[in-house]
C-alpha cells in the first residue's frame, strides 16, 4: 500500500538557520508533490508544488526538491524565524485522480 | 474575502446521535473535499465531491455520509454507525484539482 513518511519527532532549530525536513515515499508514483503549513487548530495552507520533472522549486524563503528515483522530497526553510514554527505536511497527488495522499507531518521549532 | 467556512468550530455528540458538519464556499471550485485528522497523525479522505449531486467515498467513509446539492455547500454527517468519531474534521476545495484550500476545521468530540 502507499506510504507517505514524515519525521514524527519535532525539528528543534535556531533562528536563523536553515530547516531542512524530509518526505519519504513508497508504492506511488506520484505526478506531483506539495508541501502544506499546518498551525496548532488551523486548516492546512498550500505552500509550494513540484512535479515529476522538476527536480526544485523556490518560493522566497522555501525551497523544495523532488528525487523520483530517491523518492524523497526535501523542504528546506533558508533565515528560519520563530514564525515559522508550525507542523508541515507533504502530499502527493497523480493525474489519474483528484485526491491527495499526506504524509503524517513534521512539528518545526524554531527559537529565537 | 473568498473562502471556505466550516462550522461549528467545536461540536460535541452524545453516543449514538447523529451530527452534521457544515462547510460553505463562496470560491466557486467544483471540487470539494473532507478530511479526518487525528493527533499527530496525517489527513485521511473522507468523501469528495467533484461536481454538484455526485460523489465518492474516500478510504475512511464508513459510517460518514454526504451530499452536494449545491456547488457552495457540502455538509458532512456523522452516523452512529462511526465508532470512533471523536477527531479534527477538514473541508477542502479545489479548482485545479491539484493545490487544495482549508476551511478552518472543526473539532468532534463523543461525549
Amino acid at each position: 500500500s502507499q506510504k507517505i513518511e514524515q519525521n514524527s519527532e519535532a525539528l528543534n532549530i535556531q533562528e536563523g538557520k536553515t530547516a531542512t525536513l524530509t518526505c519519504n515515499y513508497t508504492n506511488y508514483s506520484p505526478a506531483y508533490l506539495q508541501w502544506y503549513r499546518q498551525d496548532p487548530g488551523r486548516g492546512p495552507v498550500f505552500l509550494l508544488l513540484i512535479r515529476e520533472n522538476e527536480k526544485e522549486k523556490r518560493k522566497e524563503r522555501l525551497k523544495v526538491t523532488f528525487d523520483t528515483t530517491l523518492k524523497q522530497s526535501l523542504f528546506h526553510i533558508t533565515a528560519s524565524q520563530p514564525a515559522d514554527s508550525a507542523t508541515y505536511l507533504c502530499a502527493l497527488g497523480n493525474n489519474a485522480g483528484n485526491m491527495l495522499t499526506f504524509g503524517g507531518g513534521t512539528r518545526l521549532m524554531v527559537k529565537p | 474575502d473568498g473562502g471556505i467556512t466550516q462550522s461549528p468550530k467545536y461540536l460535541f455528540r452524545k453516543e449514538g446521535q447523529n451530527v452534521t458538519l457544515s462547510c460553505e464556499q463562496n470560491l466557486n471550485h467544483d471540487a470539494m473535499y473532507w478530511y479526518r485528522q487525528d493527533p499527530g497523525q496525517g489527513l485521511r479522505l473522507i468523501y469528495y465531491s467533484q461536481i454538484v449531486n455526485d460523489f465518492q467515498k474516500g478510504d475512511i467513509a464508513e459510517g460518514y455520509s454526504v451530499s452536494r446539492e449545491k456547488k457552495e455547500s457540502f455538509p458532512l454527517t456523522v452516523t452512529s454507525a462511526q465508532k470512533n468519531p471523536t477527531a479534527f474534521y477538514l473541508c477542502a476545495s479545489t479548482i485545479d484539482r491539484v493545490r487544495q484550500v482549508f476551511g478552518p476545521g472543526t473539532r468532534l468530540t463523543v461525549l
